[in-house]
């Protein structure tokens, strides 16, 4: 079946640390996005790429890093700088010109220890 | 001002009744609408999609877009207790990612 992969589903995080989170896709899409889900907050947009080896900053951009070697994958990596990463972080993938909305995955809950 | 704006509730409802979740935004180049369903500590799935002005009815779904006015509804007839969850509105312009809103969460009390 087609769909889009998020791995772990939970991690925990020390201070100071780095840590990257998985999103892969099969169902040939161009475009990925990656999303943080706090509570009261909605979905606010971090990073999204519409093509191979490039990418935009979101709205909330600061403290992570991505990158997209692979059509399929767009991984996201919480970098020390964001200073408040415990969130519900959700990556999502759709054909260009969102014909047909977007699909997400099932997230990953990040927690800092 | 925020550029959707979705009251986030919760909204409480006996089984049966028609529920009415809204949401306003200010970009009128918005033109793609949307309206998504989240179960608890799940992705949101994709209930209604709405190009433009107008109407779209999918079973006990409606969607209505009132692009004069900047306001988007979902109707929910003969809601049911399945259909307790978090529904979050989303919209955007051509070829820009989309824009959430908070999200109304929905109990629907058998």
């Amino acid at each position: 079946d087609g769909g889009i992969t998020q791995s772990p589903k939970y991690l925990f995080r020390k201070e100071g640390q780095n840590v990257t989170l998985s999103c892969e896709q099969n169902l040939n899409h161009d475009a990925m996005y990656w999303y943080r889900q706090d509570p009261g907050q909605g979905l606010r947009l971090i990073y999204y790429s519409q093509i191979v080896n490039d990418f935009q900053k979101g709205d909330i951009a600061e403290g992570y890093s991505v990158s997209r070697e692979k059509k399929e994958s767009f991984p996201l990596t919480v970098t020390s700088a964001q200073k408040n990463p415990t969130a519900f972080y959700l990556c999502a993938s759709n054909h260009n010109g969102l014909l047909y909305g977007y699909t997400f995955g099932s997230g990953t809950r990040l927690t800092v220890v | 001002q925020k550029e959707v704006e979705q009251d986030p509730g919760p909204l409480s409802v006996p089984e049966g009744a028609i529920v009415s979740l809204n949401c306003t935004y200010s970009n009128s180049a918005f033109q793609y609408f949307m309206w998504y369903r989240q179960y608890s500590r799940k992705g949101p799935e994709l209930l209604m999609y709405t190009y433009s002005s107008g109407n779209k009815e999918d079973g006990r779904f409606t969607a209505q877009v009132d692009k004069s006015s900047k306001y988007i509804s979902l109707f929910i007839r003969d809601s049911q207790p399945s259909d307790s969850a978090t529904y979050l509105c989303a919209m955007s312009a051509f070829d820009t990612p989309l824009v959430f809103g908070k999200g109304t969460r929905l109990s629907v009390i058998a």
